[in-house]
C-alpha cells in the first residue's frame, strides 16, 4: 500500500513548455484533488475529482488542466509554464463515503516545479 | 480573499511548555475544521479536527478549541516536544463543498531544547 506518489519530485521548466505532473493512489479513493502551495500562501485548491471522469475547478484552476479516466491516476497538465506556476504541488485523496473521511485526505509528498 | 488566516507566521517554544496556534475565518458557511502538520518536504498529514457542533476536541496532547461567535479556533499541544517542530496549516470546509478544503498560510512551530 503506497498510499498517495507523486512523480517528479522536482522539476524545471522553460517558459512556454508544457508538462504533466502525476497522481496516483491505490486505495480506491473516489475524491482526489491538487493542491499548490506558496510562501504566505497556504495550500489552494487548483482541480479535484469525485471519480473516473468527473473533474471540476477548484480556487486557482487557470493554467492547468486535469482529467480522471482511472479511479487510481489524477494527472495535472501545465499547456503553457508560467513563472507564476513556480510552486509546491500537492496531490490528496480521500474516500467520499462520510464526511469524516475528511480526517484521512492523504497528501502525497509533492512536486517541486521551477519555471525559468 | 483568503477565508482563513493564520496570523502568525512562525511561533517558537520551549520543550515543555504549552503551544497556542492561532486561527481565524470569515465564511460563517464553514462547518468543519482541520488541523494539518507538514515537515520538510513531506505532504501534510492531519492532525486533529472538530465540527462546529462542538467547541473542543482532545487527541492525547493536542486539543482544538472553536469559538464561532468569534470565528476562531486554536490548536493546544500540551507538552511540546521537538518533534513538534513543523509547520501547521488551519483548514476549514463546509458540508456542501465536497469537503474542499481552504487553508490559512501556516505556522511554522519550532520547539527548543
Amino acid at each position: 500500500n503506497a498510499g498517495v506518489t507523486q512523480t517528479p519530485k522536482f522539476q524545471v521548466l522553460k517558459t512556454g513548455q508544457s508538462m504533466t505532473l502525476q497522481c496516483a493512489q491505490d486505495m480506491n479513493h473516489e475524491y482526489m484533488s491538487w493542491y499548490r502551495q506558496d510562501p504566505g500562501m497556504g495550500l489552494r485548491l487548483i482541480h479535484y475529482s469525485v471519480g473516473a471522469g468527473i473533474t471540476d475547478q477548484g480556487e486557482v484552476p487557470n493554467g492547468y488542466n486535469v482529467s480522471r479516466s482511472t479511479t487510481e491516476d489524477f494527472p495535472l497538465r501545465l499547456l503553457s509554464a508560467a513563472p507564476s506556476q513556480t510552486s509546491v504541488y500537492f496531490c490528496a485523496s480521500r474516500s467520499l463515503a462520510s464526511r469524516v473521511s475528511q480526517e484521512t485526505q492523504y497528501f502525497g509528498p509533492g512536486t517541486r516545479l521551477l519555471v525559468l | 480573499d483568503q477565508q482563513v488566516k493564520q496570523n502568525s507566521p512562525s511561533l517558537s517554544v520551549q520543550e515543555g511548555r504549552i503551544s497556542i496556534l492561532n486561527c481565524d475565518y470569515t465564511n460563517s458557511m464553514f462547518d468543519y475544521f482541520l488541523w494539518y502538520k507538514k515537515y520538510p518536504a513531506e505532504g501534510p498529514t492531519f492532525l486533529i479536527s472538530i465540527s462546529s457542533i462542538k467547541d473542543k476536541n482532545e487527541d492525547g496532547r493536542f486539543t482544538v478549541f472553536l469559538n464561532k461567535s468569534a470565528k476562531h479556533l486554536s490548536l493546544h499541544i500540551v507538552p511540546s516536544q521537538p518533534g513538534d517542530s513543523a509547520v501547521y496549516f488551519c483548514a476549514a470546509s463546509t458540508t456542501d463543498s465536497w469537503g474542499k478544503l481552504q487553508f490559512g498560510a501556516g505556522t511554522q512551530v519550532v520547539v527548543t531544547p
